[in-house]
């Protein structure tokens, strides 16, 4: 069985601090897809990457950075520089080849001014 | 990338009432759609694998008869939730592959907010 682990519920920082949402997966299968989502408070997800299992090469997109780290099961995402806007709730998912999608129980971020 | 939406994004309906969702690809074909229902504060949880042309597969504890699951074509899968109670109320969110296997790259609607009064 698959399980997705955030052990992060809530994360408070202030602005311009730099933080990272951590995530541990579990899964036997050897292709797999890991996944950031945010879900700001109109309830609306937003894709924010998508890792496949053979490829481990770190990605940064503006001020968002993930690290994979397939020894440790994890795929932590980092903010630099947070903003007020980075306000929101934060899932880890991990997808199976077939497309099925197991969540994390999501870390809440709140960036104070 | 390929869109998904859902239709309508929110409704509000009485007590005993059934309501349909839909799921569309709009601009890629999907064999396999999938459903998940997220309560408030709390993670999203698979309901059901929508197969196009054939039978729903269902989480354990959901249930196949109040959750209705219809995926006539390879664009539109529809969820209807039947006899309405105010423990359905939730937000519903569909998801569609654009390929197969390792190509499956799964895309998230919108999202459906139910409340049921």
């Amino acid at each position: 069985a698959q399980k997705v682990t955030q052990a992060q519920t809530e994360i408070s920082v202030v602005e311009k601090e730099d933080v990272t949402l951590d995530c541990v997966y579990e899964t036997r299968d050897t292709t797999y897809y890991l996944f950031w989502y945010k879900q700001p408070p109109s309830g609306e997800l937003v894709f924010l990457i998508r890792r496949n299992s053979f490829d481990e090469q770190n990605e940064i997109s503006g001020r968002y950075s993930w690290n994979f780290q397939k020894s440790t099961s994890s795929f932590n995402f980092t903010i630099t520089a947070s903003q007020v806007v980075d306000s929101a709730v934060y899932f880890c998912a991990l997808s199976e080849a077939e497309g099925k999608s197991t969540f994390g129980d999501g870390t809440t971020l709140t960036v104070k001014p | 990338g390929a869109v998904v939406s859902q239709h309508p994004s929110w409704v509000i309906c009485k007590s005993g009432t059934s309501v349909k969702i839909e799921c569309r690809s709009l601009d890629f074909q999907a064999t396999t759609m999938f459903w998940y229902r997220q309560f408030p504060k709390q993670s999203l949880m698979l309901m059901a694998t929508s197969n196009e042309g054939s039978k729903a597969t269902y989480e354990q504890g959901v249930e196949k008869d109040k959750f209705l699951i219809n995926h006539a074509s390879l664009t539109l899968s529809t969820l209807t939730v039947t006899s309405a109670h105010p423990e359905d109320s939730s937000f519903y969110i569909c998801s569609a592959g654009s390929g197969q296997g390792a190509q499956n790259e799964q895309f998230f609607g919108p999202g459906t907010r139910l409340t049921v009064l």
